[in-house]
């Protein structure tokens, strides 16, 4: 059973779409990380979250964390193709030894 | 953040035989994490490397087919032992630590295939 679900799995969209890609899970995290990757490439953090109810915004990317802190959402804003990749949320339950649980990815391309 | 140097890249492999890993990070750090990934697919962690102790290993994963070594602060190698073609995988060392958040650092994978 995954810990994390991430949908959509699959998202195609043409250049200067929105998108909104969501992370759920039934489990309340301390902290909860997105990272894009690459083909050839390992993760690359894009943000933490840890509070109830937080939203983060790092240029067209807008990441919130639930209240409950069981869930997230990354939304792009006019998107680029260089925003193709798989986004990966994972989260940290504090009574697993800081350890990260991965959700099972988003592939976004984003077509010119 | 830290930087951190992965090898081989890629690699093809017979087998029955091993292959040995190498990360190098560029600072000292006390943790080092070894995950498997399916192209595509989520991070599954093998293990979490402590310098001078033993490796910590996730169920379904094992030291004799996975051992990994910690001589210090700043290296750690993982060695996949009697390969079978269901080991083919991308294997990603990485670090935790804070940049402009608090997150891991990963290395850029090794693609491992058997055949």
């Amino acid at each position: 059973t995954q810990l994390l679900e991430q949908s959509p799995q699959f998202l195609s969209i043409q250049e200067g779409e929105n998108l909104t890609v969501y992370c759920n899970s039934s489990s309340v995290f301390s902290s909860l990380q997105w990272y894009r990757q690459e083909p050839g490439e390992g993760p690359v953090l894009l943000v933490t979250v840890v509070t109830g109810g937080e939203v983060k915004k790092l240029k067209r990317l807008t990441f919130q964390f639930g209240d409950a802190r069981k869930d997230s959402s990354l939304h792009i804003t006019a998107a680029q193709p260089g925003d193709t990749g798989l986004y990966l949320c994972a989260g940290v339950r504090t009574r697993n030894a800081g350890k990260s649980t991965f959700g099972d990815g988003t592939t976004l391309t984003v077509k010119p | 953040s830290a930087v951190i140097s992965q090898k081989p890249s890629r690699d093809i492999c017979q087998r029955g035989t091993s292959l040995t890993i190498q990360c190098q990070v560029d600072s000292q750090v006390t943790m080092m994490f070894w995950y498997r990934q399916q192209p595509g697919q989520s991070l599954t962690l093998i293990a979490t490397a402590n310098q001078g102790s033993e490796a910590t290993y996730e169920s379904g994963f094992v030291i004799d087919k996975f051992p990994i070594s910690r001589p210090n602060l700043t290296f750690s190698t993982l060695t996949v032992s009697n390969m079978s073609p269901e080991d083919s995988s991308i294997y990603l060392c990485s670090v935790v630590g804070w940049d402009k958040f608090y997150g891991y650092t990963f290395g850029s994978g090794t693609r491992l295939t058997v055949v």
